[in-house]
C-alpha cells in the first residue's frame, strides 16, 4: 500500500516570495511517479509538476520545482516568485506503474498568497 | 487542448435514488478513473477501468457503485441507491496506458458535485 503525508495543512507566502510545500510518501515499489496537483476554488484538479522516481534530476516547470529525495521518500514543491493566482489547495500524489496509474493523494496544503 | 469533461457540474438527488455521473475522457486515452473528494478531505481513488473492465477498485467502491463505457466515448459512474455520505465531489480522470514511460499522468475533469438530501 502507498501512503502520502503532507504535514502542513496551511501555508502562506507574500507575493513574489518563495514557498516550499512538504510531502513524504511511502511505497514498496521501485518504479513510481510523483505529482503535485493544484486545486483552486473551482475545485478542478490541475497537474503542476511530475517526477519519475528513476530520474535523479529534480523536475522543474517554470516557477515550480521539486526537491526529490528518494532515500528519504521526500518530495517537496518550491514555488518561486509567488503570484496571487497560485493560491489554492496543493495535493501531493504518488502512482505506481503496477497499479494502472492509480493515484494516492496526501491530505493537501492550503496555500494563501498575500499581496 | 484536449480535456476531460464531466456532466452535470452539480447534481442534487434524494437519498435512495439512483444517480449517473457522466464523463467524456480524452479521446486517445485508454485508462479511466473515478475519484471522490468529500468536502474538506483528501481525494480518494474509487475505481480504474481499462479494456472495458474494472482493473482496480478501492474498498469504497462497493456493490452500490458501477462503471460503464457504454459507447466508446462516455464513461459513467452509477450509484444505485444514494446515501447521505455519498455527497462529495466526483472526479473523472483519464490517462494513456500507464506502462509508457513519459505518459503516466492522469488528466482530471472539473468534477461533479453530488449532493444527497
Amino acid at each position: 500500500a502507498q501512503t502520502v503525508t503532507q504535514s502542513q495543512p496551511e501555508m502562506s507566502v507574500q507575493e513574489a516570495e518563495t514557498v516550499t510545500l512538504s510531502c513524504t510518501y511511502d511505497t514498496s515499489e521501485s518504479d513510481y511517479y510523483l505529482f503535485w496537483y493544484k486545486q483552486p476554488p473551482s475545485r478542478q484538479m490541475i497537474l503542476v509538476i511530475r517526477q519519475e522516481a528513476y530520474k535523479q534530476q529534480n523536475a522543474t516547470e517554470n516557477r515550480f520545482s521539486v526537491n526529490f529525495q528518494k532515500a528519504a521518500k521526500s518530495f517537496s514543491l518550491k514555488i518561486s516568485d509567488s503570484q496571487l493566482g497560485d493560491a489554492a489547495m496543493y495535493f501531493c500524489a504518488v502512482s505506481q506503474e503496477t497499479s494502472g496509474s492509480r493515484l494516492t493523494f496526501g491530505e493537501g496544503t492550503q496555500l494563501t498568497v498575500n499581496p | 487542448e484536449p480535456e476531460v469533461t464531466q456532466t452535470p457540474s452539480h447534481q442534487v438527488t434524494q437519498m435512495g435514488q439512483e444517480v449517473i455521473l457522466r464523463c467524456v475522457p480524452i479521446s486517445n486515452h485508454l485508462y479511466f478513473y473515478w475519484y471522490r473528494q468529500i468536502l474538506g478531505q483528501k481525494v480518494e481513488f474509487l475505481v480504474s477501468f481499462y479494456n472495458n473492465e474494472i482493473s482496480e477498485k478501492s474498498e469504497i467502491f462497493d456493490d452500490q457503485f458501477s462503471v460503464e463505457r457504454p459507447d466508446g466515448s462516455n464513461f459513467t459512474l452509477k450509484i444505485r441507491s444514494t446515501k447521505l455520505e455519498d455527497s462529495a465531489m466526483y472526479f473523472c480522470a483519464s490517462s494513456v496506458a500507464p506502462h509508457t514511460p513519459t505518459n503516466t499522468e492522469a488528466f482530471f475533469g472539473q468534477g461533479t458535485r453530488l449532493t444527497v438530501v
